[in-house]
């Protein structure tokens, strides 16, 4: 059973688009982030909600919506895709109380935006 | 700025080679440092450093942490190359992981 799964995992899209990328996770964890990895392979953190709360909200531009329905649940939408989002993002989620837990990753969702 | 800082970032060894990998960090309230392995997909799990001094094992691997001197060491011994691989420090303290650049190790037959 996969702990933290996203889909797609890969996303092939044009300029302008709107996409979702949908992240579950049933390891009981209340925390869950989003993190986007660059091509050098620089991981940073965009979101992190603690049960379906925002707590987190990096220097993201605003096309950049994450939405939790239930604290197993924390989807990525972004709205008129630029080139420069092309990128492989990764959801996580530790249990309460983060600071300092173990991070969990899901396999990634590679965007490409073209 | 939380800041962490891999050393160094590309590196290319044969089997059986012992390599060290480091990272410093700079982090407010620093709570622990985690060493990940990510090969083609998601980054794994290695170990979680919350005590200076004491060293962490799994097999051909081990880590330690200087929280005086802000940094931390991941030891490979007899490498093989299914150890090749980006390996990324992060740091957490006010703020979930900070991950530095990460080491690319390359090992060689």
């Amino acid at each position: 059973d996969t702990a933290v799964s996203q889909t797609p995992k890969y996303l092939v899209t044009q300029m302008g688009n709107d996409k979702s990328i949908k992240c579950e996770q049933n390891l009981g964890h209340d925390t869950m982030y989003w993190y986007k990895q660059d091509s050098k392979k620089f991981l940073k953190i965009m979101f992190s909600y603690n049960n379906k709360e925002l707590i987190i909200n990096e220097t993201v531009p605003n096309r950049f919506s994450p939405k939790s329905p239930d604290k197993a649940h924390l989807n990525l939408h972004i709205n008129s895709l630029e080139l420069g989002d092309s990128a492989v993002y990764f959801c996580a989620s530790s249990p309460y109380g983060a600071l300092g837990n173990t991070i969990y990753f899901g396999e990634g969702s590679w965007l490409t935006v073209v | 700025e939380d800041k962490v800082v891999q050393s160094p970032l590309s590196l290319v060894v044969h089997e059986g080679d012992t390599v060290t990998l480091n990272c410093s960090y700079e982090v407010t309230n620093f709570r622990s440092l985690l060493w990940y392995k990510q090969e083609k997909k998601a980054p794994t799990f290695l170990f979680m450093l919350t005590s200076s001094g004491i060293e962490k094992k799994s097999g051909r691997l081990s880590s330690i942490l200087d929280k005086k001197e802000l940094f931390s060491i991941l030891n490979i011994t007899a490498t093989q190359t299914g150890d090749s691989a980006i390996y990324l420090c992060a740091a957490a303290g006010n703020t979930p992981l900070v991950f530095g650049k990460g080491t690319r190790l390359s090992v060689i037959a």
